[in-house]
């Protein structure tokens, strides 16, 4: 069964400042898909970035970014240029895309952003 | 609006008084599925279903269920609930073909209270 590991429960970045989220998974699939899910205190699950497994090369979407090392079976996030708005748990999560039937998620990590 | 409707959004209820949250979603979705979240536990999946009439247990369904009549609707039934169902609850769907992009999309989340 696959697992996805957050070793970290909670987090701090000076606002303006660069943060790595860490995330490692298990599996013996070779094609998945790996998610970044952002819950703020709304408690709304909000994609922030995602990546397919056959692509080598690292998503971006804007001030997010990840490192994806697939030998390693390690997917961090990075946040630059912090904003106060990014203050949330930070899910990582993992989906098979041959049999798909479910999000496996790591068990979150609390970001705090100081002002 | 392509969204994942679920009510109630908040509930508080007491031990062994059946009670159902639904789920409903406009995007004509195959797959949906029910996840609960706990603190240190991330979101771990209670039912999933590929399609009409087809559900079929994830990591945690003990004390509940669910049922696929319609495409659009998928309830979750706590039949007798007990203190340990409280937890917040999510809805959520996604398209089956292969082409998509793996996201799942969610509701807004259920808050149970089981006094």
């Amino acid at each position: 069964a696959q697992t996805v590991t957050q070793s970290q429960p909670e987090m701090s970045v000076q606002e303006a400042e660069t943060v790595t989220l860490s995330c490692t998974y298990d599996t013996s699939e070779s094609d998945y898909y790996l998610f970044w899910y952002k819950q703020p205190p709304s408690r709304q699950m909000i994609l922030v970035i995602r990546q397919e497994a056959y692509k080598q090369q690292n998503a971006t979407e804007n001030r997010f970014s990840v490192n994806f090392q697939k030998a390693a079976k390690s997917f961090s996030l990075k946040i630059s240029d912090s904003q106060l708005g990014d203050a949330a748990m930070y899910f990582c999560a993992y989906r098979s895309v041959r049999y798909g039937n479910k999000l496996v998620f790591g068990a979150g990590t609390i970001l705090r952003v100081k002002s | 609006e392509a969204q994942v409707t679920q009510n109630p959004r908040y509930l508080i209820t007491v031990t062994g008084k059946k009670l159902t949250v639904t789920c409903s979603q406009n995007m004509n979705h195959e797959y949906m599925s029910w996840y609960r979240q706990d603190p240190g536990l991330g979101l771990r999946q209670i039912y999933y279903s590929m399609n009409v009439e087809v559900t079929d247990k994830g990591d945690v369904p003990e004390g509940y269920k669910v049922s696929r009549k319609e495409k659009r609707n998928f309830p979750l039934i706590l039949e007798s609930p007990s203190p340990n169902q409280t937890s917040l609850y999510f809805c959520a769907s996604s398209p089956l073909a292969l082409a998509n992009t793996g996201e799942l999309f969610f509701g807004e989340g259920s808050r149970l209270t089981v006094l």
